[in-house]
Parts: structure tokens; C-alpha cells; sequence
């Protein structure tokens, strides 16, 4: 496989559910990154991590937990969500960069659909 | 703070050239990109620019950059209607201000035949 691989590419779960999404990055990258594309909005990022230490919180409730066990994976821990959390959460990854930071190009999954019923 | 615009949308016949327009308000932007995003998939990069650039081209796509202006165009040359897609433009801001990649909200290009 190459590229950014996201799991599931759709998911629909109740408020009280938990779930995870998942990412597998086959590039050889250090960062990855976990955004929200919600309709009419502008892509919002949710977490980064460098080297597998989390280098961004963007002020993102703590009912969204990321995890990230090495370079190539990265979760999203998913519980006790709201309605206005239905969108697309996007996963992507770079060359990691300097102190804990990067701004090279990144590369994106095709994402997962998620519905909070 | 940062902050890129880009209007919402654009309609060209098929054939004709696109040229897709962003603004941005940091000067010290490093690199600027742009993705493509196709219905049900994820950004695709389609290319992006060193800011000491102010031109790159590649096969049917030109950026142009206009640092002085801080604008940003996308040229797509002989349009083709695999080109409707959401196009967006994105900074990225220098390591001693967290070097992330800042988004517009996208412009939905439509071509049609």
C-alpha cells in the first residue's frame, strides 16, 4: 500500500458510543495530523504530531483523544460525541521538521465520513 | 493572525482556462500550496511554491505568486471537466510560528461542457 490509508471511510455511531478512527501512513513521514472539514467551513486542525509526540492541541474537547503509537499510525479515540461533531475527519502526514514542527507539504487520506445520531 | 481567502466559486466551459485566486495575510509564509479535493476523497496536492518564487508551471497548471500583494493564483490550463473539484490554497508559516499549514475555505470549481 502507498500513500495515507484511512479506517473506517464511513461511520455512524450514537452519542453514547465509542469508536476509533485510523490512519497507516506507508511514506516514511514523521508528522501527522488529524483535521475536521465540516460543510462551509474552512479545514480545522485538531492535533500534530512530530516524531510521536503531540506537538498541537488546537483547544479540540477532550471528548476527541488522539493517539499516536509510531511514525506510521495515528488514532482518533472517539466518545460521548456531539451532533455537531458530524464531518469529515482527515488524516495526513509530512517530514517532520524543526523542533517539534513542520511545514513541509503534507499528504491526505480520503478521510472518514462520521454521523453522530 | 493568519488568515487566506478565496472566493467560493467558479464556472468555465470546458476548454477554456481557469484561474483560481487566493489572498493571504502573512508575510512570512514559507511555502504556499494548493490542493485539489475530488467528491468523497481527501486534498490531493497539486503543487506549491517557495515564496522567493514567483512563478512555477507544471505541464497544464501556473502559480503565480505576488508577494508584494501576498496573491496567489492558480492557472489551469484547457480545462477539462475531471477538473471540477474544490480547489484550496494553504500557507504555511515559518518554524518559530509553529510552521502549519493554514487553509482557505475553498473555491468549487464546475466546468462544463
Amino acid at each position: 500500500e502507498t500513500g495515507v490509508t484511512q479506517t473506517p471511510r464511513h461511520l455512524v455511531m450514537g452519542m453514547t458510543n465509542k469508536k476509533s478512527l485510523k490512519c497507516e501512513q506507508h511514506l516514511g513521514h514523521n508528522a501527522m495530523y488529524w483535521y475536521k472539514q465540516s460543510a462551509k467551513k474552512p479545514l480545522e486542525l485538531m492535533f500534530v504530531y512530530n516524531f510521536k509526540e503531540q506537538t498541537e492541541n488546537n483547544s479540540v474537547p477532550s471528548r476527541f483523544s488522539p493517539e499516536c503509537p509510531n511514525s506510521s499510525h495515528l488514532f482518533l479515540h472517539l466518545h460521548t460525541l456531539q451532533p455537531e461533531d458530524s464531518a469529515l475527519y482527515l488524516c495526513a502526514s509530512s517530514q517532520g521538521g524543526y523542533e517539534g514542527y513542520s511545514n513541509q507539504p503534507q499528504h491526505f487520506g480520503d478521510g472518514t465520513r462520521l454521523s453522530i445520531l | 493572525g493568519e488568515d487566506v481567502e478565496q472566493s467560493l466559486f467558479l464556472s468555465v466551459r470546458e476548454g477554456d482556462s481557469s484561474v483560481i485566486n487566493c489572498t493571504y495575510t502573512d508575510s512570512s509564509s514559507t511555502y504556499l500550496y494548493w490542493y485539489k479535493q475530488e467528491p468523497g476523497a481527501g486534498l490531493q496536492l497539486l503543487t506549491y511554491i517557495f515564496s522567493n518564487m514567483d512563478m512555477k508551471q507544471d505541464q497544464r497548471l501556473t502559480v503565480l505568486l505576488n508577494k508584494k500583494d501576498k496573491h496567489l493564483s492558480l492557472r489551469i490550463a484547457d480545462t477539462q471537466t475531471g477538473d471540477s473539484a474544490i480547489y484550496f490554497c494553504a500557507e504555511s508559516t515559518p518554524y518559530n510560528q509553529g510552521g502549519k499549514l493554514i487553509f482557505g475555505q475553498g473555491t468549487e470549481l464546475s466546468v462544463k461542457p
